[in-house]
């Protein structure tokens, strides 16, 4: 199992720029998500999906689109970058949505360090 | 806004001595998970208390679960180098559009020889 995996590692943008950062997991998982973390701000999520074909927002999600078409791949999309979108970015999955049970488990991927002039 | 903080935000300590990390929500939480992020990484899944009152141990790291579940602390005995990192408490919060996770502003330890 590769776990979770994001790509680019790192990605440095123009303001205007559109990007897509690629996540994907194998390990079947139906609750995936995304994350930002700034200084001192903890991680704030972006968007969530339930499940292929679901999602939802979540604390911080204008500027940013996502879709579930697969259990497998989550992407996050920025539609016009800005500045205050320079971060790093972590997706992560679990099977279960924080019932309270042993597959609550959440596992992160590496990041993308994201950098936008 | 932010429903769950951290106290304190930064912790400095000589190797050996003990660390102790606060989680506060204004909220009732359903559950509450701990993460470990080790400098330039990502974050870890550690644990996930459950009940009120609860108490979880791994090995030197204990864990509590407050009576209301609107608090929690990471108790780190005899601290190594190796417990060197970020500690975020995340509290689930149930809405009605469902469970939702939200994340503390992270504990930040450096262990000094």
């Amino acid at each position: 199992n590769a776990g979770v995996t994001q790509t680019p590692k790192f990605q440095v943008l123009k303001t205007g720029q559109s990007m897509t950062l690629q996540c994907a997991q194998d390990m079947n998982h139906e609750y995936m998500s995304w994350y930002r973390q700034d200084p001192g701000m903890g991680l704030r999520l972006i968007h969530y999906s339930v499940g292929a074909g679901i999602t939802d927002q979540g604390e911080v999600p204008n500027g940013y689109n996502v879709s579930r078409s697969t259990t497998e791949d989550f992407p996050l999309r920025l539609l016009s970058a800005a500045p205050s979108q320079t971060s790093v970015y972590f997706c992560a999955s679990s099977r279960d949505l924080f019932s309270g049970g042993a597959t609550d488990t959440q596992y992160f991927g590496p990041g993308t360090r994201l950098t936008v002039l | 806004g932010q429903q769950v903080m951290q106290i304190p935000q930064y912790q400095h300590v000589q190797e050996g001595e003990d660390f102790t990390t606060y989680c506060n929500s204004s909220t009732t939480l359903s559950n509450i998970q701990w993460y470990k992020q080790r400098p330039g990484g990502h974050p870890v899944f550690l644990i996930q208390l459950v009940k009120s009152g609860e108490v979880k141990k791994q090995k030197r790291l204990t864990f509590q679960f407050g009576e209301a579940k609107k608090n929690s602390s990471l108790h780190i005995t005899a601290t190594q180098t190796t417990d060197v990192g970020t500690y975020f408490c995340a509290g689930v919060i149930l809405t009605g559009g469902g469970n939702k996770l939200t994340f503390g502003t992270g504990t930040q330890l450096k262990v000094e020889l």
